[in-house]
């Protein structure tokens, strides 16, 4: 166990339809990190955040948006959703803001679009 | 582009066969390379960090290496729980310090 918890395990939508996956970091940990891994595209980056800013961002989509809360507990916003959009979502924490110190991962989310 | 590619795509080992995954790299403005192992249906599991060519670092039957342009993570007399997915991954600061994942190789060790 990690530290890192991720709600909801499992996730069945239809395309066109919003979720927000829930992610809250290790006690201590400031950074939260998302990712999505699909079976095609491996593990991708999504976004960072340190302590409610946004610190880095990878490839997210437009339809993708994410926060980090006062407590430091992190959500991720899909809408629009389309059948390409089915992937484990991978949230991770870590302490610092840079990066490279280590990045816990939680057991992560699946979704499912139909 | 940004790449990191990972070879082989799997990997069988009979348990104690010492053998050698490889990840190659094409960014520019690396700030780390990581290894992580992956388990299926779980999160990743972080096991190195690696900063500048010619740092090696260790722990218990697995040593990472790191070149200017690729890293080897070497597996000693490896056993049936060394099988997982082992992730390569670079943060690059030319793209803002973005993190960059090779595919995988997927490692099975038989007993």
């Amino acid at each position: 166990d990690s530290g890192v918890t991720q709600t909801p395990k499992h996730l069945i939508t239809a395309t066109g339809q919003r979720v927000t996956l829930r992610c809250s970091p290790r006690s201590g940990d400031l950074s939260v990190y998302w990712y999505q891994q699909s079976l095609d595209q491996g593990l991708q980056f999504l976004i960072q955040y340190y302590n409610g800013e946004e610190r880095a961002k990878g490839n997210i989509l437009e339809r993708f948006s994410a926060q980090q809360f006062p407590d430091l507990h992190s959500e991720l916003n899909l809408s629009s959703l389309e059948l390409g959009d089915s992937a484990l979502y991978f949230c991770a924490s870590s302490v610092a803001a840079g990066g490279l110190d280590t990045q816990y991962f939680g057991p992560g989310t699946r979704l499912t679009v139909l | 582009e940004d790449q990191v590619t990972q070879s082989p795509e799997a990997l069988r080992l009979q348990e104690g066969e010492s053998s050698s995954l490889n990840c190659s790299y094409t960014v520019s403005g690396l700030r780390g390379l990581f290894w992580y192992r992956q388990d299926p249906g779980k999160g990743p599991e972080f096991l190195f960090t690696l900063y500048s060519a010619g740092e090696e670092k260790e722990k218990e039957r697995l040593k990472a290496t790191l070149t200017k342009k690729e890293s080897f993570l070497h597996i000693t007399a490896p056993k049936p729980e060394d099988s997982a997915t082992y992730l390569c991954a670079v943060q690059a600061t030319n793209t803002g310090n973005q993190f960059y994942f090779g595919t995988g190789t997927s490692l099975t060790v038989i007993p």
